[in-house]
């Protein structure tokens, strides 16, 4: 069972489009932050997001935390190919010590 | 700044065979996670590690594998006898973390095979 869900799984867009992908969950988290992996690499930290309804945003994309701290949203304009990879999300439990976990991620394409 | 450091960077065993797979986390952090990445489950968390000491391991598939943290600048996660489906890679993170904003440092990963 996953405790967090992402969608799309995968998505194949045109350079120069905009594109939301989301991040879902059942449970509160105290944290949620979004990597980014591409291929043979480790994931990269892009933001950390820790209060509810927060919008941050880093040039080109938009991220936001759902009010009651269970969901957020990755919004990216005017995509680049160099924005092609997999975006995770990844959530801290509100446990004694954070336990981070990560959705399945979203592949992400972008043609020129 | 050296990153956060695991070896080997592949490997390739035969069904049966004991893996031993090594993470140097960066200097200073206080927590190190053990994540396996694979197409079917994405990455899982294995087990994490504050101060050197096993926080939560319920991630761990089963008794086969097992990890130490002797000391704040090594970690090991081993398999043994390692079976064709533990095929995967396998990540290694450090953090400072202190609270719930802490961010995951990943080595390159150790990509492992087993025949």
């Amino acid at each position: 069972t996953q405790l967090l869900e992402q969608s799309p799984q995968f998505l194949s867009i045109q350079e120069g489009e905009n594109l939301t992908v989301y991040c879902n969950s059942s449970s509160v988290f105290s944290s949620l932050q979004w990597y980014r992996q591409e291929p043979g690499e480790g994931p990269v930290l892009l933001v950390t997001v820790v209060t509810g309804g927060e919008v941050k945003k880093l040039k080109r994309l938009t991220f936001q935390f759902g009010d009651a701290r269970k969901d957020s949203s990755l919004h990216i304009t005017a995509a680049q190919t160099g924005d092609t990879g997999l975006y995770l999300c990844a959530g801290a439990l509100k446990t004694s010590y954070d336990k981070v976990i990560f959705g399945p991620g979203t592949s992400l394409s972008v043609i020129p | 700044d050296a990153g956060v450091i695991q070896s080997p960077r592949h490997e390739v065993t035969e069904m049966g065979q004991e893996v031993t797979l090594r993470c140097k986390p960066i200097s200073g952090h206080n927590s190190l996670f053990w994540y396996r990445q694979t197409m079917m489950r994405g990455l899982e968390l294995l087990i994490y590690f504050n101060n050197n000491v096993p926080i939560d391991d319920s991630g761990m598939p089963e008794d086969r594998f097992s990890a130490k943290m002797p000391n704040a600048s090594f970690s090991t996660l081993k398999i043994q006898p390692s079976e064709p489906r533990d095929s995967a890679v396998y990540f290694c993170a450090s953090s400072s973390l202190t609270g719930a904003n802490g961010e995951l440092f990943f080595g390159e990963g150790s990509r492992l095979t087993v025949l």
